[in-house]
């Protein structure tokens, strides 16, 4: 199967900086990649659909200057929660589909960011 | 109203047990329907994929569809502890992004 990797799986940084996480499809291309924000015995929520070569799609009340993400090439999309702050505290995942379906989902292993 | 409704549970069962997971939904024009299990702190696992109504079989787990009632059900057969997982139901209009249930949380008993 579609083999999504995404880095850091954890990461604890200071309020006001900044992290990148990474995620990258390793066995196909992806053209599409989407993130999404997960809390605690919450569901999915889309934050922002990543296309190669274009600027992303963010969903309604997402703040694009806060999470900037960057699908520079057919492998990989990156997240960058700038100025981090600890409401940003939370797990956040990304997905890519196979052969453009966006009915086949595959998503990496998620990041677990904490704010302090 | 939710656009797809899931009871979160916790679902525990014993092992070996038949287990029944269900979503229902309001949309009318959901086409594809996935079901995903994840564990712990890590990301979605696709488990089964259905486009329109009916029945699909892959080793334990069965998903079935019923558009008339707007109901789609995974059943997992001979249960183990390795099941214990939150599982969510998923479902898309063609070309659309995908509309997540809240997820199940499913505990296997040994």
């Amino acid at each position: 199967g579609a083999v999504v990797s995404q880095h850091p799986s954890w990461v604890i940084c200071k309020s006001g900086t900044s992290v990148k996480i990474e995620c990258r499809s390793l066995d196909f291309q992806a053209t599409t990649m989407f993130w999404y924000r997960q809390f605690p015995k919450k569901s999915l929520m889309l934050m922002a659909t990543s296309n190669e070569g274009s600027k992303a799609t963010y969903e309604q009340g997402v703040e694009k200057d806060k999470f900037l993400i960057n699908h520079a090439s057919l492998t990989l999309s990156t997240l960058t929660v700038t100025s981090a702050h600890p409401e940003d505290s939370s797990f956040y995942i990304c997905s890519a589909t196979l052969g453009g379906r966006n009915e086949k989902l595959f998503f990496g292993s998620g990041t677990q960011l904490s704010v302090l | 109203q939710k656009e797809v409704e899931q009871d979160p549970g916790p679902l525990s069962v014993p092992e070996g047990a038949i287990v029944s997971l269900n979503c229902t939904y309001s949309n009318s024009a959901f086409q594809y329907f996935m079901w995903y299990r994840q564990y712990s702190r890590k990301g979605p696992e696709l488990l089964m994929y259905t486009y329109s109504s009916g029945n699909k079989e892959d080793g334990r787990f069965t998903a079935q569809v019923d558009k008339s009632s707007k109901y789609i059900s995974l059943f997992i057969r001979d249960s183990q502890p390795s099941d214990s997982a939150t599982y969510l139901c998923a479902m898309s209009v063609r070309g659309n992004k995908l509309v997540f249930g809240a997820g199940t949380i499913l505990r296997v008993k040994s």
